[in-house]
């Protein structure tokens, strides 16, 4: 079936460090791919989407290209601030949203 | 702006008192959802309305049920709530189903405590 695969956190780092948060899937046909923010006490936002291999979707320095290849739709920014500290989703579109586990982002002043 | 409302943002019952949670769109959206949530973990499903089709997942105890009256609301009752209940409670929609039509739009959450 479907699944989605996150790195597992808490992931701990600096200021003005640089981020990945790994996201794998599984799945048939050629899903969307989504990732989404949750910030402390409040709904999840779409962050970013890619809807076919070698898209790249982008939005608020953060970055993630459809790898079809190695099935990855990994997360990353150059430049992380203490307001990126949330809870990052990755997930995939086929006929319903299949949800990764999420990865807690914790950023040091 | 377009947005989905949800009301309360906190809720409080006592076990076994029935409670129902509200969400509104004004997206004009096909699809609603409602999802439960505890302590930052993914969101589960519970059921969701392609308009007026009502979809239970297999999973959904039968203490929660849901309404949609019209395109704009749609309501999550529990019936008798468990200690277990007490979660965050997310409403979101879509436009359609499927592929990049899944992109759901989230509201805040009602955050509800059983008691």
């Amino acid at each position: 079936g479907n699944s989605v695969t996150q790195m597992e956190g808490p992931v701990t780092l600096s200021e003005e460090a640089f981020l990945t948060i790994n996201c794998t899937y599984t799945a048939t046909g050629y899903p969307s791919l989504f990732w989404y923010v949750q910030y402390p006490g409040e709904g999840l936002q779409l962050l970013l989407k890619a809807t076919k291999a070698d898209d790249k979707g982008s939005n608020k320095g953060f970055e993630a290209t459809y790898r079809k290849e190695t099935t990855s739709f990994h997360l990353e920014k150059g430049s992380v601030q203490v307001s990126d500290s949330a809870v990052y989703f990755c997930a995939l579109s086929t006929h319903q949203l299949i949800w990764g586990a999420g990865t807690k982002l914790i950023i040091k002043p | 702006d377009a947005m989905v409302i949800q009301n309360p943002r906190y809720q409080v019952t006592q076990f076994g008192k029935p409670v129902t949670l509200s969400c509104s769109q004004t997206l004009n959206h096909n699809v609603m959802y409602w999802y439960q949530q505890k302590s930052s973990q993914a969101p589960k499903l519970l059921f969701h309305y392609y308009d007026k089709d009502f979809n239970n997942e297999a999973d959904t105890p039968d203490n929660f049920q849901s309404r949609r009256p019209n395109t704009s609301f749609c309501f999550l009752d529990i019936r008798s709530p468990g200690l277990g209940d007490t979660a965050m409670y997310l409403c979101a929609t879509s436009r359609d189903m499927g592929g990049e039509f899944n992109e759901q739009f989230f509201g805040p959450g009602t955050r509800l405590t059983v008691l």
